[in-house]
């Protein structure tokens, strides 16, 4: 039973679609996260949220709008996409805002712009 | 602005010896530092963690050493194993910042 789970898992699409990554986590973590994994293989965060509320968004253009209906999902949405946001993303999970342990993560997601 | 830097790409040893991986980082307002591995196809799954106010933390074949004069850390698998082929994320926190920082990985590869 897969702790945190994201769809799709390989995604090849033009630039300029609109697409999106879900992301379930069943830990019953406050917490999660979006990770974007670059050429570079640098794993950065683009987004956190707790309990539903945003509390990290760092420098990212905001044709990426995450979206967290609950506290056990965060989906991530591109608008228009561009050759650059070809990366693999990760999503991940915390027990709380402060932590010092553990995050867990899903698959990743390996996103592919034409 | 690489706060955690991973100067090797990729590290290959022998089974049964010791692998050592590295990592660098600047920030001096870490409070914890973190080893994540990765295997192909898979997240990052958590290794081993020290905080800022020690020098070692070791669980079983892992070890970890932190150097804050020097601010660098490093990993010891003792003895190697082929199932430790994978990628080595190493990872700064903050509680400042409420961010992990990741380094680029380093890929260790284990020959039976």
């Amino acid at each position: 039973d897969t702790a945190v789970s994201q769809t799709p898992k390989y995604l090849v699409t033009q630039m300029g679609n609109d697409k999106s990554i879900k992301c379930e986590q069943n830990l019953g973590h406050d917490t999660m996260y979006w990770y974007k994994q670059d050429s570079k293989k640098f794993l950065k965060i683009m987004f956190s949220y707790n309990n539903k509320e945003l509390i990290i968004n760092e420098t990212v253009p905001n044709r990426f709008s995450p979206k967290s209906p609950d506290k056990a999902h965060l989906n991530l949405h591109i608008n228009s996409l561009e050759l650059g946001d070809s990366a693999v993303y990760f999503c991940a999970s915390s027990l709380g805002t402060l932590n010092t342990g553990e995050l867990f993560f899903g698959e990743g997601s390996r996103l592919t712009v034409l | 602005d690489q706060q955690v830097k991973q100067n090797s790409p990729s590290l290959s040893v022998q089974e049964g010896r010791i692998s050592i991986l590295n990592c660098d980082y600047t920030n001096s307002m870490f409070d914890y530092f973190l080893w994540y591995k990765k295997y192909p196809a898979e997240g990052p799954t958590f290794l081993i963690s020290i905080s800022s106010i020690k020098d070692k933390n070791e669980d079983g074949r892992f070890t970890v050493f932190l150097n804050k004069s020097a601010k660098h850390l490093s990993l010891h698998i003792v003895p190697s194993q082929p199932g430790d082929s994978a990628v080595y994320f190493c990872a700064g926190y903050a509680y400042n910042f409420n961010k992990f920082y990741f380094g680029s990985g380093t890929k260790l590869n284990v020959k039976p």
